[in-house]
């Protein structure tokens, strides 16, 4: 069975501060996908990024960047310079299924970040 | 940029009633889903819908719920005998479904409370 572990679960940091999210998951498959939404204040879903099992390659988006790691079934977040629009709650997400019907998301419990002024 | 649309963004409902939510999915996309986060909670998988039919179902999707595509472009979930347990953001989304567009585009929400 498929687990997501956000082992943080609210992280306060000053504005500029770099912040870096955890997510440890645990798949049996050797093909799978790694997921990043954002839910702000409003309550709806952000998609942020999608990773597939055979690309380690880390990626950088502006401000955000994440650390995929096989080795330690990780896939950090890092939020660098953070700003008060940043604060959210962060859920790392797990696909077993490479396409369609059985892509159901497996959800972490969610990290709630705030970003003081 | 296409989204998912859903409606209503908030209902309370009486328990015992029954409810439907509605969502209209990304117009090419092919699989759709319904998700709930029950408040300060991890979001759920409830049912995944593809090709006209229920492709797998959670535990949490029992004989009260229902989820349907009346037409071509709506995508239902009806709650048939509301709980106060069923109080929850109830999320619809949609998949493109092919190995380059298997992301999950999640709609805004529609919040239920069950007094």
């Amino acid at each position: 069975a498929q687990k997501v572990t956000q082992a943080q679960t609210e992280i306060s940091v000053v504005e500029k501060e770099d912040v870096t999210l955890d997510c440890v998951y645990e798949t049996r498959d050797t093909t799978y996908y790694l997921f990043w939404y954002k839910q702000p204040p409003s309550g709806e879903l952000v998609f942020l990024i999608r990773r597939n099992s055979f690309d380690e390659q880390n990626e950088i988006s502006g401000r955000y960047s994440w650390n995929f790691q096989k080795s330690t079934s990780s896939f950090n977040f890092t939020i660098t310079a953070s700003q008060v629009v940043d604060s959210a709650v962060y859920f790392c997400a797990l696909s077993e299924a490479p396409t369609g019907a059985n892509s159901k998301l497996t959800f972490g419990k969610g990290i709630t970040l705030s970003v003081r002024p | 940029e296409p989204e998912v649309t859903q409606t209503p963004s908030h209902q309370v409902t009486q328990m015992g009633q029954e409810v439907i939510l509605r969502c209209v999915p990304i117009s090419n996309h092919l699989y759709f889903y319904w998700y709930r986060q029950i408040l300060g909670q991890k979001v759920e998988f409830l049912v995944s819908f593809y090709n006209n039919e229920i492709s797998e179902k959670s535990e949490i999707f029992d004989d009260q719920f229902s989820v349907e595509r009346p037409d071509g472009s709506n995508f239902t979930l009806k709650i048939r005998s509301t709980k106060l347990e069923d109080s929850a953001m109830y999320f619809c989304a949609s998949c493109r479904g092919d190995s380059a567009g298997n992301t999950i585009y999640f709609g805004e929400g529609s919040w239920l409370t069950v007094v």
